[in-house]
This record gives C-alpha cells, structure tokens and sequence, in this order.
C-alpha cells in the first residue's frame, strides 16, 4: 500500500516555469523525502524535511511541510529540461521500518 | 553515480526460472535495502538487511528471499517466477540503520518474465 500519493500524477510545462507537486500521506511521520527518477533509472534523494520543520530549500527546490494537513509539497523554480522526471515522495513507515514510497508526479519540461 | 552496484541491467527469464539479483552498497553502508517497482503496484519494499542480519520485512513473497554476505554484498533470490515478478528492482544503501535518512539507489535490475 501506498502511504503517501503524489498529486497530479503527470504535469506538463515549460521551461522557466514553475512546477508544484503535492503529496499526501496517513500515518504520522519523523522525517519525508523527496526523490527524483529519471526514465528507469534508480532514484535519486533530493531534500529531507523533519516532522518540526515547515519549509526547506535546496538550490532551486523549496519543500513544505503542514503535519496538520499530512501533506508536503515540492516547488522547483525556473524549471529545465532537465528537470524532466518522475519526482516521489518517501515517509518513514514506524510500523515496517522502512521508507515507504508514494506513486510519483511524472513531470514534463518543455524546452 | 550513487556508489551502489546492481549487477545484472537486465534479465530476460522463462516461467518457473529462478534468478539471482546481486547488489554492492556504497562503501562503508551497511544497511541494504531492497526495492520492486512496477506499473500497477509502484514502488514496493522488500526486505532491509543491516550488517547481515535481516532488519525489516516488507511485501516480500515467500517465493523470493535474500541474504548480505559478510562483505556486505546483498543478493535477492526470485524462484518459481511468474509473469507478474516483471519489474525493475532497486537496491539501495544508508549508513548505520538509517533507514529514515537518505538512501541510495542503484540503477536497478530489469526482470523481463516470458
């Protein structure tokens, strides 16, 4: 099972343009990540926020968090082509030890 | 290149097979994780081993299992394979028993089913 989901599922935009992706998850969490997949290769770790931490930056990303909502959302500025990917967020999962994936935003970037 | 090595890219098998994925953590991690990705079911936990003990269990079938070698090589064994064990399957490595920190993936293994 899915325990946190990304939405939309595909967004499609162009260059220098902003791209939001939004997760949500269930279970109470420490920690969520965000990673990033590009086309079938392995994920790559982007940022990690903690559950006592609202917002981070990373360069052009800016990641949210509201545990009152369960949610989190990624922003990446000024968008590149080579932003294109499949972006997912991870939640640790207390009851299985382990890093439970939602089902990825595909993001498209338009040149 | 995240330090992690996935041997083979891909693998092409019958119905019934048995294969052997292998995987190398980054050096000096010594949790292993294992991953399955595929259309319908996303992003799947396996299995955690941490230092050569198994740690945590996930969605793992009872057909598939696996073990870390004293050099902290990991190999998943998939036996009486289906159609539906086609998938891309990750290792990823942390350090210590992180796994609610960063993990890092390899490139993945690409199991083809016929």
């Amino acid at each position: 099972s899915q325990q946190g989901e990304e939405d939309p599922q595909a967004l499609s935009i162009q260059e220098g343009e902003n791209a939001t992706m939004n997760c949500s998850y269930k279970t109470s969490i420490n920690n969520l990540q965000w990673y990033r997949q590009n086309s079938g290769r392995g994920l790559v770790h982007l940022i990690l926020i903690r559950s006592n931490e609202r917002e981070k930056h990373s360069g052009r990303l800016r990641v949210t968090l509201d545990t009152s909502k369960k949610s989190s959302s990624l922003l990446i500025t000024a968008s590149r082509a080579a932003d294109t990917a499949s972006y997912f967020c991870a939640t640790d999962d207390t009851g299985r030890r382990a890093l439970t994936f939602g089902s990825g935003t595909r993001l498209q970037v338009q040149p | 290149d995240s330090g992690v090595t996935q041997t083979p890219k891909h693998l092409i098998t019958a119905t019934g097979q048995r294969v052997t994925l292998r995987c190398s953590p980054r050096s000096g991690d010594l949790s292993v994780y294992w991953y399955q990705q595929s259309l319908d079911q996303g992003l799947q936990f396996l299995i955690q081993y941490y230092n050569g003990e198994e740690r945590a269990k996930g969605n793992i079938l009872e057909r598939f299992s696996a073990q870390q070698f004293p050099d902290l090589h990991s190999e998943l064994n998939l036996s009486s394979l289906e159609l539906g064990d086609s998938a891309l399957y990750f290792c990823a490595s942390s350090v210590e028993q992180g796994w609610q920190e960063k993990l890092f993936f390899g490139s993945g293994t690409q199991l083809s089913v016929l």
